[in-house]
């Protein structure tokens, strides 16, 4: 099957410190990542589109600068969230398709990653 | 617009029954995939089950079912013969036609009891 990892999976830092989260493709290549928030019993929210080789595409409300996104390689994407403040503590989760094993659009979701930011 | 509604926030079922959650959505699109997700206390996304809308055959894993309704847009799973492990909360979700990302409807907080 497509597994998708993240890491870490909790980090707890100090106010005003950036902390970056890994999303990888263990054995598969994903052109295209995306990246979700979740709040507390809540659905999942779209942040962003992250495109190997190119700018990621931001959600309408998401701050580009403060929630930077790399795709280095068709197997890695990293958020980086910038200067982090308490109001960024949540829940992010990473996916990536991977049609080729069960087609059309099925997404793989990463474990996620629990920030909490004192 | 392309909206996913789920309108059941809590659900519960006892062991070894079934239950059914429902899911509506809107879109223009003809062709498309649909999608359940499961989301436990651990909060992995799993992939329940995937219909694709140009097959009118309701697709079946295992003792998770569909009733997918083309025309009233209504897209439903049915657990059957509920377990202990199947607690978790499921999300409804397809798609988006120009991203490929998904959408997903505030989903439904199962809890199956003993």
């Amino acid at each position: 099957g497509a597994v998708v990892s993240q890491h870490p999976s909790r980090v707890i830092c100090k106010s005003g410190t950036s902390v970056k989260i890994e999303c990888r493709s263990l054995d598969f290549q994903a052109t295209t990542m995306f990246w979700y928030r979740q709040f507390p019993k809540q659905s999942l929210m779209l942040m962003a589109t992250s495109n190997e080789g190119s700018k990621a595409t931001y959600e309408q409300g998401v701050e580009k600068d403060k929630f930077l996104i790399n795709h280095a390689s068709l197997t890695l994407s990293t958020l980086t969230v910038t200067s982090a403040h308490p109001e960024d503590s949540s829940f992010y989760i990473c996916s990536a398709s991977y049609p080729a094993l069960a087609g059309g659009d099925t997404q793989y979701f990463g474990p996620g990653t629990r920030l909490t930011v004192l | 617009a392309q909206t996913v509604t789920q309108s059941q926030p809590e659900m519960s079922v006892q062991e070894a029954e079934t239950v059914t959650l429902s899911c509506t959505y809107d879109t223009s699109e003809n062709n498309y995939y649909l999608f359940w997700y499961k989301q436990p206390p651990s909060r992995q996304m799993i992939l329940v089950i995937r219909q694709e809308a140009y097959k009118q055959q309701n697709a079946t894993e295992n003792r998770f079912s569909v009733n997918f309704q083309k025309a009233a847009k209504s897209f439903s799973l049915k657990i059957s013969d509920s377990q202990l492990g199947d607690t978790a909360m499921y999300f409804c979700a397809f798609p988006s036609y120009n991203n490929n990302d998904m959408r997903f409807g505030a989903g439904t907080r199962l809890t199956v009891k003993p």
